[in-house]
């Protein structure tokens, strides 16, 4: 069964920082890849995704993504962190039937 | 385009009464739509997924009479909490797919904060 691991449930970087939210994925198919935010009380909003083609995907807001298959990587980064980027991120992985299965969270915070 | 609307955003019922959840696919026609529920700093755990006029199939340990899933159009299914509880106060969010080769992902509903008092 597919699953994503996602190491650290809390990272805190300064403002005008480098960020890197770290994922993992076990999935026995080429898997599709999400990373999501949430914030506070709001549903959940897809930054980037990662079907077939170029393994470097951009998102918005200036994410991206390297999906890296021979780490069963997929982390985000983001070059210099902003203090609207505080918000829960989460990485994802499809599944059968089109199931999306989640990993359990990172809570980015920006320090000023 | 792909926006989801869930109506209500935020209810507050008395224990033992239902409480009833609407999630809409504003601009496409979703075949499928899933319905999660998300505890306090913790992630979404799907409950269940629906298919329009067919029975929603329930995931393991998600009591299927206590949260009955209405999918009777292609752009609006229905989460029903009967005989409410505290324990069932949480975040629900309800996700569309649009049928065909993108059906993989998945469009989110903005979430239904729910209290059970």
């Amino acid at each position: 069964a597919q699953s994503v691991t996602q190491l650290g449930s809390h990272v805190s970087v300064s403002e005008g920082a480098l960020v890197l939210l770290r994922c993992n994925y076990s999935s026995s198919v080429p898997p599709y890849l999400f990373w999501y935010v949430q914030y506070p009380n709001q549903g959940l909003q897809l930054l980037l995704k990662y079907t077939t083609g170029a393994t470097l995907v951009k998102g918005i807001n200036g994410f991206e993504a390297e999906f890296k298959k021979s780490e069963t990587s997929f982390h985000l980064t983001k070059p210099s962190a902003h203090m609207s980027d505080a918000a829960e991120y989460f990485c994802a992985v499809s599944d059968v039937d089109d199931k999306i299965i989640f990993g359990k969270g990172t809570r980015l915070h920006i320090l000023p | 385009g792909a926006v989801v609307s869930q109506h209500p955003s935020w209810v507050i019922c008395k224990s033992g009464t239902s409480v009833k959840i609407e999630c809409r696919s504003l601009d496409f026609q979703a075949t499928t739509m899933f319905w999660y529920r998300q505890f306090p700093k913790q992630s979404l755990m799907l409950m269940a997924t629906s298919n329009e006029g067919s029975k929603a199939t329930y995931e393991q340990g998600v009591e299927k009479d206590k949260f009955l899933i209405n999918h009777a159009s292609l752009t609006l299914s229905t989460l029903t909490v009967t005989s409410a509880h505290p324990e069932d106060s949480s975040f629900y969010i309800c996700s569309a797919s649009n049928p065909g080769p993108t059906s993989y992902e998945q469009y989110f509903g903005p979430g239904t904060r729910l209290t059970v008092t």
